[in-house]
């Protein structure tokens, strides 16, 4: 089983502050994928980074990919209430995608 | 546009009662997952069927069995509920491909007395 590792578990800050939460692997990945999960619904997809090195921008949201594919960050600024939330990573084959824990992210106001 | 949909919403069981999760998707996928979220553990895989007709263990299969009934629908049933399956259930479906996305169902929250 390919084991994903995030941290921190939890972050609380407040509105207007930056943060990165990270995602690591001893393992190689052919892609990782982030997803955002609100109390009382499933994950929904963020991004999916493929290529090592890959950045991709989602408005205030920056996803990094590591050159080894085996890690990968999400870096947000200036947060906001809004972006309080449980942000997952996987990663795995074309059929099974593991998990991380999740890094639980409070934004205060 | 429905997605993914679970049933039931909430489930309370006694210890050694037996029960059915439904997870329907209309999207046409061909891959379907069931997952358990446990606080502190993150998501983790129950059992998987990547294709109509097929079905894998995933991480975590103990106490469980699923039936791929069709395209559309994969079924999770607990034979013997013990405490140890409390925990909030997520049914997902996929497109087949590397890099899809996982579409998730809004949970079952399971409670075993």
């Amino acid at each position: 089983t390919q084991l994903l590792e995030q941290s921190p578990q939890f972050l609380s800050i407040q509105e207007g502050e930056n943060l990165t939460v990270y995602c690591n692997s001893s393992s190689v990945f052919s892609s990782l994928q982030w997803y955002r999960q609100e109390p009382g619904e499933g994950p929904v997809l963020l991004v999916t980074v493929v290529t090592g090195g890959e950045v991709k921008k989602l408005k205030r949201l920056t996803f990094q990919f590591g050159d080894a594919r085996k890690d990968s960050s999400l870096h947000i600024t200036a947060a906001q209430p809004g972006d309080t939330g449980l942000y997952l990573c996987a990663g795995g084959s074309n059929y099974k995608l593991t998990f991380g824990k999740g890094t639980l992210l409070t934004v205060n106001p | 546009n429905a997605g993914v949909t679970q049933t039931p919403k909430f489930q309370v069981l006694k210890t050694g009662q037996s029960m059915t999760l439904q997870c329907a998707q209309d999207m046409n996928h061909n891959s379907m997952y069931w997952y358990r979220q446990d606080p502190g553990m993150g998501l983790r895989l129950i059992y998987y069927s990547a294709s109509e007709g097929t079905t894998d263990k995933g991480e975590v299969p103990n106490g469980y069995n699923v039936s791929r009934l069709n395209k559309r629908e994969f079924s999770l049933r607990l034979e013997s509920a013990a405490p140890s399956q409390t925990s909030v259930y997520f049914c997902a479906s996929r497109p087949t491909g590397p890099g899809e996305k996982l579409f998730f169902g809004s949970g079952t929250q399971l409670s075993v007395l």
